[in-house]
């Protein structure tokens, strides 16, 4: 399929392991965003990246949290020493970058559990 | 900063009844775009529509139509003759222009809408 793809799709984590998530975008889309989303909430912007650089990482909640995106095109979020409050969907979107006010577009979403 | 509010967590209709989602939003920017999303129970969000700040008139798409009032601060979202098939949690979303040139959404809560045949 053409769409955004993520992977694993669920993930189980004993608190302190560290994990790391991918997500693929679609094709020669410039700008990947990450998104948390906790039960029952709407998702919450953690990081942007502009090809290989990443621009705006204000959501990102702690320094246990790093992202990377180093070709430009898939991207890796990576959490260190889980914590239970991580527990949550991870949303990877990407956006074709023309004019601005994109839509984005969204992949199924990582469900991270830590116990 | 930037706020959007769905009042509504849950709304449980009966097929073919009409059913508003309302959402209001707050930002300082004149240029700012909205958004309406789809969460089914699959997880996957899907677009539905995006509207920019400059444009105030309403739109229709099927059984779909949106409200978009720069007075009111809100944009909000009918669905005509709901459908089982219309059950899913429904974002209303923000995002400002940025320097940057890409603009992260801002969400609401969500409004879970249930359809019953």
């Amino acid at each position: 399929g053409a769409g955004v793809s993520q992977s694993p799709r669920y993930k189980v984590a004993k608190r302190g392991q560290d994990v790391a998530l991918r997500c693929d975008p679609i094709s020669g889309h410039v700008s990947l965003f990450w998104y948390q989303q906790a039960l029952g909430q709407g998702p919450e912007f953690l990081t942007y990246f502009q090809n290989e650089a990443q621009l705006d990482k204000s959501g990102l909640p702690s320094d246990r949290f790093f992202a990377e995106r180093p070709e430009g095109s898939v991207s890796t979020l990576k959490i260190q020493r889980t914590q239970q409050e991580d527990s949550a969907v991870y949303l990877c979107a990407s956006s074709p970058y023309k004019t601005g006010g994109d839509e984005q577009y969204f992949g199924p979403g990582t469900r991270l559990t830590v116990t | 900063a930037q706020k959007v509010t769905q009042a509504q967590t849950e709304i449980s209709v009966v097929e073919k009844e009409d059913v508003t989602l309302d959402c209001v939003y707050e930002t300082r920017d004149t240029t700012y775009y909205l958004f309406w999303y789809k969460q089914p129970p699959s997880g996957e969000l899907v677009f539905l529509i995006r509207r920019n700040s400059f444009d105030e008139q309403n739109e229709i798409s099927g059984r779909y139509s949106w409200n978009f009032q720069k007075s009111t601060s809100s944009f909000n979202f009918t669905i005509t003759a709901s459908q089982v098939v219309d059950s899913a949690v429904y974002f209303c979303a923000l995002s400002e222009v940025w320097q940057g040139g890409s603009e992260k959404l801002v969400f609401g809560k969500g409004t879970k809408l249930t359809v019953n045949p």
